[in-house]
């Protein structure tokens, strides 16, 4: 079935700097995008989403872009801090359907 | 409750041995999420529920698993005859009316089959 393609690998980045986490994602009818992050011990937690009709959206520290032509999402996390050391996944929806998740990308954040 | 609940928090299991694991949705919301994850591993889909449609289930990897949800609110996932691979932490959310919104985790059951 389609599902929204994310490996597990991982992403170090150096304390201020930016960080870039992208996912693949194959279902065309999905209209709806969204990023969790998940800390050591905790379940995943909401950070940001996004709809279809849109390419880009900000929040605090973070934006998402969406090109739906490549079917890619991405989230950006500007100045990279400790706390946000973590699993980041990916999830895609569309009406009457389930959410699916990607596999996570494990962000370290060197200090 | 204010967030989704999920019990116990731990369990220890023996192999060969049958548990269930509850979790309390947000009241109110109709779409319900059981996942699995292994150390550091990701979210591996078990079974979804829908309002009063059929659940989805898809992802269970065995007839050993299965789950329900009375009175569409709480749910109990069930592993039959337990085997060391079930260890992992089970996942639950739940969300408003499903994929169009966002879901709400709990903190999972971590299971260890000895």
């Amino acid at each position: 079935g389609e599902s929204v393609g994310l490996h597990l690998p991982t992403l170090s980045v150096q304390e201020g700097d930016n960080s870039i986490i992208n996912c693949a994602y194959s279902n065309s009818a999905s209209d709806y995008f969204i990023w969790y992050k998940q800390e050591s011990g905790k379940g995943p937690q909401f950070i940001i989403d996004i709809r279809s009709n849109m390419d880009k959206r900000q929040g605090q520290r973070v934006t998402v872009l969406l090109n739906k032509t490549v079917k890619h999402l991405s989230l950006q996390i500007a100045a990279t801090q400790p706390g946000d050391s973590a699993v980041y996944f990916c999830a895609e929806g569309a009406a009457g359907n389930k959410l699916t998740f990607g596999g996570g990308t494990r962000v370290l954040v060197k200090p | 409750g204010a967030g989704v609940s999920q019990s116990p928090s731990n369990k220890v299991t023996e192999k060969g041995k049958d548990v269930e694991l509850r979790c309390d949705p947000i009241s109110g919301h109709t779409a319900l999420y059981w996942y699995r994850q292994s150390l550091g591993q990701g979210l591996e889909f078990l079974i979804y529920f829908q309002g009063n449609s059929a659940p989805d289930k898809s992802g269970l990897p065995s007839d050993r698993f299965s789950a329900e949800r009375t009175g569409g609110s709480v749910s109990t996932l069930t592993i039959q005859r337990t085997q060391q691979e079930d260890s992992a932490v089970y996942l639950c959310a739940s969300s408003p009316v499903g994929a169009i919104t966002e879901a709400f985790f709990g903190q999972g059951t971590r299971l260890t089959v000895v």
